[in-house]
């Protein structure tokens, strides 16, 4: 079964400090991961994104670190502002698929 | 340069009753996917039109249809509705051609089912 483990459910950071939600896999062969942030009431909207012949990548405060091995990869979120608390969920493509199979989302709340 | 658009916003419908949504790809898009989204839960992917065809079909039942037109909009039509279909519906669009490519993502219709 192709699925992806998200964790932790919820989140509570200071604002300023460090956000990390984790992923992992098994079993499947992914090709591609994103990370997705969605408001209330809103669609997701892609964060960034990873190929796995990449061990990190890094956009704005948004880093994607990819450990091809363990088959795990986590977002961070650096100086983590009162705006970005929203749910966030990562994302993978099973190689061969026309679809993403979604992780459980991760509430994150930064506290001003 | 419009986003995904989805109609309609919201919708309330009863048990047994048929559903029809819409979506609009994002400009250059040809690719609509939709998903289902329960509340709580990370969307699940429904199915795939590339070229006015399903390209590929997740795990939901055949009460579950779809057609694409040549402009690229898509309808997502769900037959005899159950109480568990109630969800956020999302449509996703991507770039022309073969491979695969990024999702974007509409805002959704929220879908309750009496």
């Amino acid at each position: 079964q192709q699925q992806v483990k998200q964790s932790p459910q919820s989140l509570i950071v200071q604002k300023g400090g460090i956000s990390i939600i984790n992923c992992a896999y098994e079993n499947t062969a992914f090709d591609y991961f994103p990370w997705y942030q969605q408001f209330p009431g809103k669609g997701p909207a892609l964060l960034i994104a990873i190929r796995p012949d990449v061990s990190e990548k890094k956009e704005g405060r948004f880093t994607i670190s990819f450990n091809k091995s363990a088959k795990q990869f986590s977002l961070h979120i650096m100086d983590s502002q009162p705006g970005d608390s929203a749910t966030y969920f990562c994302a993978a493509r099973p190689t061969g698929f026309q679809k993403l199979v979604f992780g459980t989302g991760t509430r994150l709340l930064v506290s001003p | 340069d419009a986003g995904v658009t989805q109609s309609p916003t919201h919708l309330i419908k009863t048990r047994g009753q048929q559903v029809t949504l819409r979506c609009s790809p994002k400009s250059g898009h040809d690719t609509v996917s939709w998903y289902q989204q329960a509340l709580g839960q990370g969307p699940q992917f429904i199915f795939q039109y590339y070229e006015e065809e399903e390209r590929q079909r997740g795990n939901f039942p055949d009460r579950f249809s779809g057609h694409q037109y040549p402009n690229y909009s898509s309808e997502l039509n769900v037959n005899a509705l159950l109480l568990g279909d109630s969800a956020l519906y999302l449509c996703a669009s991507s770039k022309p051609g073969q491979g695969f490519h990024e999702q974007f993502f509409g805002p959704g219709t929220r879908l309750t089912v009496l």
